[in-house]
């Protein structure tokens, strides 16, 4: 079965970086885009950007450009997501979803991981 | 930016019917989807391309999109139904999930 297994929890600075890695197994990993989706404390979803693990290819919300980067590793089939120029505004918990689109993506979750809370305070 | 609107909250009593709308314009031209979270956990897809529903789902869930709202419809609600439920589309360059409704089950 799929599976998304995202890693722990992070807490950060004002102005860092953070990493968040989401390995997947249960399918052919380059198959399926991978999205990712925040959610801060209290508040609704929001859609970050996606990337085609199979040519590395990316897109993201246009609120994220330019301090979102999405890779890939396909010899783990892990997907990292890595946020640049923290604030406490980025304090949420990061969830990777897979595409349903086999080869070209649909723009629908039907697995996600189980979440990553990153949290920012000085 | 595309928008989708969502009312904050509804109500239904046990064994009732529940509604959730969600509105964008022009919603009836692309796909709606409905998601499905309870505190603390990731969200679970329970109606994709307006109408469908996932094998795991149960069938008291279904899904319409007409006249730019789509509406989710839980018929015989049970107290395990009480979570969040987010509408989603895509707009073409990005996926755009509504605010969000709460549905409580009293």
């Amino acid at each position: 079965q799929v599976q998304l297994v995202q890693s722990g929890s992070e807490v950060k600075k004002p102005g860092a970086s953070v990493k968040v890695s989401c390995k997947a197994s249960g399918y052919i990993f380059t198959n399926y885009y991978m999205h990712w989706v925040r959610q801060a404390p209290g508040k609704g979803l929001e859609w970050m950007g996606k990337i085609n693990p199979s040519g590395g290819s990316t897109s993201f919300a246009q609120k994220f450009q330019g301090r979102l980067t999405l890779t890939r590793d396909t010899s783990t089939s892990t997907v990292h997501m890595e946020m640049s120029s923290l604030t406490s505004d980025d304090t949420a918990v990061y969830f990777c979803a897979r595409d349903e689109g086999i080869a070209v993506a649909k723009h629908y979750f039907d697995n996600w991981g189980q979440g990553t809370q990153v949290s920012v305070s000085s | 930016s595309y928008e989708l609107t969502q009312p904050p909250s509804v109500s239904v009593s046990p064994g009732q019917t529940a509604n959730i709308t969600c509105s964008g314009n022009y919603l009836t031209e692309k796909y709606a989807f409905w998601y499905q979270q309870k505190s603390g956990q990731s969200p679970v897809l329970v109606i994709f391309q307006d109408t469908k529903r996932p094998s795991k789902i149960p069938a008291r869930f279904s899904g319409s999109n007409s006249g730019n709202t789509a509406t989710l419809t839980i018929i015989g609600t049970q107290a395990m139904d009480e979570a969040d439920y987010y509408c989603q589309a895509w707009d073409f360059t990005s996926v755009v999930f509504g605010g969000g409704t709460r549905l409580t089950v009293l």
